[in-house]
């Protein structure tokens, strides 16, 4: 069972416009999420967080959203630019598992076009 | 600077063989994890380990070992018994406490020939 989705596989924005990646997850248990950025053959970066204790955290053109209602997160990406062409990952974790383990989404490729 | 090693960047593998990859850091993090990533599927946990000499079975554990002797080193053993070796394999370390997030190497594709 999937407990994080990324239900859009894939995302064609103009240069300038606006990105918007969605994530949604089925634990209500998790408490933190966390998008990466992940270009091919390297490894995930880290790109931005927000707890459950808030709804919005913003990071220069970044801001990630959170719905704690719908089990809903998404990041925007304000202006896009070619070099936010890249496999976007969000994760969650449960604190009160102990373990901070996260889980990951299949991921969005986005690719923004000049 | 801290960061976090693997190694090789590209290993093949005939079928039937063991192979080990390599992974090493430097950031003092307690907390090290193996995810494999195949087309469509995201990231996959196979092995994490919290804690030197102490791991547990993630996910897609079948096929696969990890040792955890020293705090900087988490090796994976991708053994005979995986039928689908052929993916992108990532390590990465983390803080056991505090929401920090993962630090991610730059993986290690392995492929079966």
């Amino acid at each position: 069972d999937q407990q994080v989705k990324q239900n859009s596989p894939s995302l064609s924005v103009q240069e300038g416009r606006i990105s918007i990646l969605n994530c949604d997850y089925t634990n209500s248990m998790f408490d933190y999420f966390l998008w990466y950025k992940k270009y091919p053959a390297e490894g995930p970066t880290f790109l931005i967080s927000i707890s459950s204790i808030k709804d919005k955290n913003e990071d220069g053109r970044f801001t990630v959203f959170l719905n704690k209602s719908a089990k809903h997160l998404s990041l925007h990406i304000v202006p896009s630019q070619p070099g936010d062409s890249a496999v976007y990952f969000c994760a969650a974790s449960a604190g009160t598992s102990g373990t901070y383990k996260y889980i990951f989404g299949t991921g969005t490729r986005l690719k923004v076009l000049a | 600077d801290g960061g976090i090693t693997q190694s090789p960047k590209y290993l093949f593998r005939k079928e039937g063989q063991n192979v080990t990859l390599s992974c090493e850091q430097n950031l003092n993090h307690d907390a090290m994890y193996w995810y494999r990533q195949d087309p469509g599927q995201g990231l996959r946990l196979i092995y994490y380990s919290q804690i030197v000499n102490d791991f547990q079975k993630g996910d897609i554990a079948e096929g696969y070992s990890v040792s955890r002797e020293k705090k900087e080193s988490f090796p994976l053993t991708v053994t005979s018994a995986q039928k689908n070796p052929t993916a992108f394999y990532l390590c990465a370390s983390s803080m056991v406490r505090g929401h920090r997030g993962y630090t991610f190497g730059s993986g290690t594709r392995l492929t079966v020939v």
